[in-house]
């Protein structure tokens, strides 16, 4: 069964500083992977998807994320953080249904950001 | 063109109550699914619907049922509830839920306080 582990509960990080999110996933065949962001009280949005082709994939705000299949990893990049940014960050992979061909997410339990100003 | 919606927006329900949860898809999209997110945790899949029938079920008991009508919105049931189920329940929806291409877009989501 696939799973994802954001090992970082809460990271502060100051206005214009960079941001790296961890994010490693177990799944036995090629993994389909996604970056979502929940702001308080709203649903969850969408920031970026890997599902093949260039490990490099470029999202919406700015954000970036690398795959990298030798470490299970797809760490999530901003080069300079912004107070807007501040909000509740989920990794997913995409795997079929057991015994189906329709997809779910499993996501992993979240990483909270603070931007200090 | 609007999102998807939810109703209710909160729901404070007593233990061994039933509730009906709520979701209007995106126009022309054929899929949803429900997940449960418990504070501090990510979400969990409870059920997707594609085309009207159940497609996907996740690791929850018997008493949560789901359906989907005609018109692609769908219901999510929870019988005897217990207070483990306080949670907020998202609905997602994509245009079809047999390709991981087909992205899911959520809801804002339903909280449910169970006392």
């Amino acid at each position: 069964a696939q799973s994802v582990t954001q090992p970082d509960i809460h990271i502060t990080v100051s206005e214009g500083a960079s941001l790296e999110l961890r994010c490693n996933y177990s799944y036995g065949a090629t993994p389909y992977l996604f970056w979502y962001v929940q702001s308080p009280g709203q649903g969850l949005q969408l920031l970026l998807k890997y599902f093949s082709g260039d490990t490099l994939v470029q999202g919406i705000k700015g954000f970036e994320a690398e795959f990298k299949r030798s470490q299970s990893s797809f760490n999530l990049r901003k080069p300079s953080v912004h107070w807007s940014d501040a909000a509740e960050y989920f990794c997913a992979v995409g795997a079929k249904n057991s015994g189906g061909s329709n997809y779910k997410l499993t996501f992993g339990k979240g990483t909270l950001l603070t931007v200090n100003p | 063109d609007a999102g998807v919606t939810q109703s209710p927006t909160h729901l404070i329900k007593t233990r061994g109550q039933h509730v009906t949860l709520r979701c209007s898809p995106i126009s022309g999209h054929k899929s949803v699914s429900w997940y449960q997110q418990v504070l501090g945790q990510g979400p969990q899949f409870i059920f997707q619907y594609y085309e009207k029938e159940e497609r996907g079920r996740g690791n929850f008991p018997d008493r949560f049922s789901a359906r989907q009508f005609p018109n692609y919105s769908s219901e999510l049931n929870v019988n005897a509830l217990l207070l483990g189920d306080s949670a907020l329940y998202l609905c997602a929806s994509s245009l079809a839920g047999t390709a991981i291409s087909y992205e899911q877009y959520f809801g804002p989501g339903t909280r449910l306080t169970v006392t």
